[in-house]
């Protein structure tokens, strides 16, 4: 079936450099993107997201990318810093809020 | 504004037992997701409601899983005879009513451990 899934499991940063976390969809019917992080012990917490009819979006250090020609997500976080320790998931959505997540990548940040 | 409720935290049953799981959502969310995260992967969507009306439970295993959502506002999700493979976060999600392509607010999850 489709489905969302990233190119990495582990991604491993030193503190103050910048993060790319990518994901690859295959549901060209999906027209908004969202990225969660996720904390041990915890549930996905929202970062950012965008919509079909842009190609970029910037947040507070975080910035979404979008292409759709290749079907093509990421995430870059910039000076990356202990506490964005987590691990990124991709999840995309449809018009009936039908939400599906990717596997996962696991960022770790060395000081 | 309160989050997501979700209750019990952690759950140790035995296999062929009965469990059953508690969701809360944010006051006002129309939309209620139940997922199910086994460990090292990624949130997989077991059944979606449209306040009390089932929108997606096309990967939910029907001959041991069953959710409802009566009043449209709280959920639960039981599985009855648990197995091994059950072993899993459960988390509940709600988007805010009458709001497409919105993001979802998660709870923390409920642990299940199935021995």
């Amino acid at each position: 079936g489709e489905s969302v899934g990233l190119h990495l499991p582990t991604l491993s940063v030193q503190e103050g450099d910048n993060s790319i976390i990518n994901c690859a969809y295959s549901n060209s019917a999906s027209d908004y993107f969202i990225w969660y992080k996720q904390e041990s012990g915890k549930g996905p917490q929202f970062i950012i997201d965008i919509r079909s009819n842009m190609d970029k979006r910037q947040g507070q250090r975080v910035t979404v990318l979008l292409n759709k020609t290749v079907k093509h997500l990421s995430l870059q976080i910039a000076a990356t810093q202990p506490g964005d320790s987590a691990v990124y998931f991709c999840a995309e959505n449809n018009n009936n809020n039908d939400m599906r997540f990717g596997a996962g990548t696991r960022l770790t940040v060395k000081p | 504004e309160a989050g997501v409720a979700q209750s019990p935290r952690y759950k140790i049953i035995e296999k062929r037992q009965s469990v059953a799981f508690w969701c809360n959502p944010i006051s006002g969310h129309a939309t209620l997701y139940w997922y199910q995260q086994i460990l090292g992967q990624g949130p997989k969507l077991l059944i979606q409601f449209q306040n009390n009306g089932v929108v997606d439970d096309s990967q939910l295993p029907k001959d041991r899983f069953s959710a409802e959502r009566l009043k449209g506002v709280d959920s639960t999700l039981k599985i009855q005879p648990a197995k091994l493979e059950d072993s899993a976060v459960y988390l509940c999600a709600s988007s805010p009513s009458g709001v497409l392509n919105t993001e979802a607010f998660f709870g923390q999850g409920t642990r299940l451990t199935v021995v």
